[in-house]
This record gives structure tokens, C-alpha cells and sequence, in this order.
């Protein structure tokens, strides 16, 4: 069972714009987060994280807002960016390990931003 | 300060054949963990070493292997080759296992005929 999801599987903004990108997780004992972002033929690459003492965490013009009760986080890019074209992995740190490791991945969002 | 380096980039295989893929960590890092891209399917996780043990492992056939050397760089073996393990096997190396962000390697990317 998916205990990160992501349940949008792409996403289409038009330059300028915001990109709202939305992640669920399933347990109420995670308690750090993280966005990836990941172009083709790459490797994913870190992009911001969130405690869960925090609500919110801002970097540039990204920000990722956690709401603990809904056990829900999401991702805004304001202005959306042609470069911010990309699939955005959410990732729960898992504190247990064992056979889903370290960091618990959705499944992505693909962004396209149009110019 | 060096990435995380992942070697080959691309590989072919036949099925029925064996593959080992490579990564060196960042240096000072001493967890590596090896994730399955496929399409559709996310980041799934393979196995994580830490200071030469493995420490986690994820639901994968015993086909799946790896091992970690003292310098802390890691090897994944894939024996019996199967069509389905087409993917992007992607490594990641982080400064204390479980704790704060992993960076990743650019990845082998494996195609399997």
C-alpha cells in the first residue's frame, strides 16, 4: 500500500503562473519531507524540505506548505518557470527503514510549463 | 566537491545475462541506497548499505544483489536478466543514513533485450 502519493500524474501551467503540486501521505508518525525534481536522463535533484514542526518552508520561488492534520504537503512555484519543466517527487523520511528504505517516494508529478 | 557518480550511464543486456552497476558517493558519505526508476512506477527502493552492511532492503527478488567496499563505493548485481528489469537504477549517497536530504547520481540507464 502507498503510503506517499501523489495522485496527479502530470500538471500543465502557463508561464508566470503558480504550479500547485499536491502530496498525501498515509502516516502519522512521518515527520520530514522533501521535494526532488528530476529531468530526463538525470538524476533527481533536491529541491526543499519541511520539518514537521514547521508549516511552511519558503526557498526562492518555491515554497511547501505541510498541513499535519490532513497529512497532506504541497509544492508552489510562483512565477512558473519554461525551466521549471520536470517531473517533482515527493518523499516522506521513513523512520522504520526496512524494505521501503530511508525516503518513501510517490510515484510523481510531470510539470509543464508553457510559455 | 564531487557528485555522486554512477557508472555506465547506458547499458544493454541480453536476457538470461548478469549486469553490475557502480556508484561512488559523495565523498564523506557513507550510506548508499540504490532505487528502480520505471515508468509509472516511481522511485522503488532496492537496498541500502551503510559502512559495508546492508542495512535495509526492499521487496526484490534475490536476483537483486549488492555489496559496499571500505571506501565506501557501492556495486548492485542483477543476475537471470528479465525483460521487466528494463529501468533507470539509480544510486544515492547520503552523510548519516536516514537523516536529511540524499543526493542522487545521474543513473545507468539499462535496456534489456
Amino acid at each position: 500500500d502507498q503510503q506517499v502519493k501523489q495522485n496527479s500524474p502530470s500538471l500543465s501551467v502557463q508561464e508566470g503562473r503558480i504550479s500547485i503540486l499536491n502530496c498525501d501521505y498515509t502516516n502519522s508518525m512521518f515527520d520530514y519531507f522533501l521535494w526532488y525534481k528530476k529531468y530526463p536522463a538525470e538524476g533527481p535533484t533536491f529541491l526543499i524540505s519541511i520539518s514537521s514542526i514547521k508549516d511552511k518552508n519558503e526557498d526562492g520561488r518555491f515554497t511547501v506548505f505541510l498541513n499535519k492534520s490532513a497529512k497532506h504537503l504541497s509544492l508552489h512555484i510562483v512565477p512558473s518557470q519554461p525551466g521549471d519543466s520536470a517531473v517533482y517527487f515527493c518523499a516522506a523520511k521513513n523512520p522504520y527503514g526496512g524494505s521501503q528504505g530511508n525516503l518513501i517516494f510517490g510515484k510523481g508529478t510531470k510539470l509543464s510549463v508553457k510559455p | 566537491k564531487a557528485g555522486v557518480t554512477q557508472t555506465p550511464r547506458y547499458l544493454i543486456k541480453t536476457r538470461g545475462q548478469q549486469v553490475t552497476l557502480s556508484c561512488s558517493p559523495i565523498s564523506g558519505h557513507r550510506s548508499v541506497s540504490w532505487y528502480q526508476q520505471t515508468p509509472g512506477q516511481g522511485l522503488q527502493f532496492l537496498f541500502e548499505y551503510f559502512s559495508e552492511t546492508q542495512r535495509n532492503k526492499g521487496n526484490f527478488p534475490g536476483r537483486f544483489s549488492g555489496r559496499q567496499f571500505s571506501n565506501s563505493r557501492s556495486e548492485m548485481n542483477v543476475s537471470t536478466l528479465e525483460l521487466g528489469d528494463s529501468a533507470l537504477y539509480l544510486c544515492a549517497s547520503s552523510s548519516v543514513g536516514g537523516v536529511t536530504e540524499a543526493f542522487f547520481g545521474q543513473g545507468t540507464r539499462l535496456t534489456v533485450v
